[in-house]
């Protein structure tokens, strides 16, 4: 079993350029989340999915935008990325919304230059 | 505002016991969280706490107090694999994981 797959593993972007960073989970988990990581900080909730179709804003929202077409993906877009955008940016997946555990997936590090 | 509050770095010698402590303050609580981290990888879940007192799982403890806002995570007989960050992080009255900045453990030969 994969578990969660994140693409790309690293990226470098110019600013004002848009990327999406794909998220794919095959445990047919109903919650889906994006996290970003920076040196120093704590796992920050940038959106969440607690179900296909419904996204939600987590702490740190602006700048990107989530979409929940079905259960398995949950894409992240940058639609024009500024250099404090440079960050490790990890997927997560649980049961649900109430679940005790969340699986990460390998991360994306991405820099904005 | 929410707050999860634990030390920046800690160095420890194989075989040893060593105390991770955390502190938080959050809006609403629904559990509390360990996760550990390899450098370059992905957290991964330890233990979760949601009442009072220790829970054992093999070489790691992890103990809980609400009325402190307080928790521990124990590691004992440590391995050089052990090294890794340690991830506390408190799920609140969303059921939103807010998560502290992470203990960098070091362990020593």
């Amino acid at each position: 079993t994969a578990g969660i797959t994140q693409a790309p593993t690293s990226q470098i972007l110019a600013a004002g350029r848009s990327m999406t960073l794909r998220c794919t989970q095959d445990m047919r988990h109903n919650a889906m989340y994006w996290y970003r990581q920076d040196l120093g900080l704590g796992l920050r909730l940038i959106h969440y999915s607690n179900t296909a179709g419904t996204t939600g804003k987590g702490e740190v929202p602006d700048g990107y935008s989530v979409s929940r077409a079905n259960t398995d993906d949950f894409p992240l877009t940058l639609a024009s990325a500024v250099p404090s955008q440079t960050s490790v940016y990890f997927c997560a997946s649980s049961e649900s919304e109430g679940s005790n555990e969340q699986f990460f997936g390998p991360g994306t590090r991405l820099t904005v230059l | 505002g929410q707050n999860i509050d634990q030390p920046t770095e800690m160095t420890a010698t194989e075989g040893a016991i060593v105390q991770i402590n955390c502190t938080y303050q959050t809006s609403g609580f629904n559990g509390l969280f360990w996760y550990q981290q390899h450098a370059g990888e992905a957290p991964t879940f330890l233990s979760y706490n949601v009442l009072d007192g220790l829970e054992e799982k093999g070489r790691f403890s992890s103990f809980l107090s609400r009325s402190k806002g307080y928790s521990y995570l124990l590691l004992k007989e440590l391995q050089m694999k052990d090294s890794a960050s340690y991830l506390c992080a408190v799920k609140d009255s969303n059921y939103q994981l807010i998560w502290g900045a992470g203990t960098k453990l070091i362990i020593k030969p």
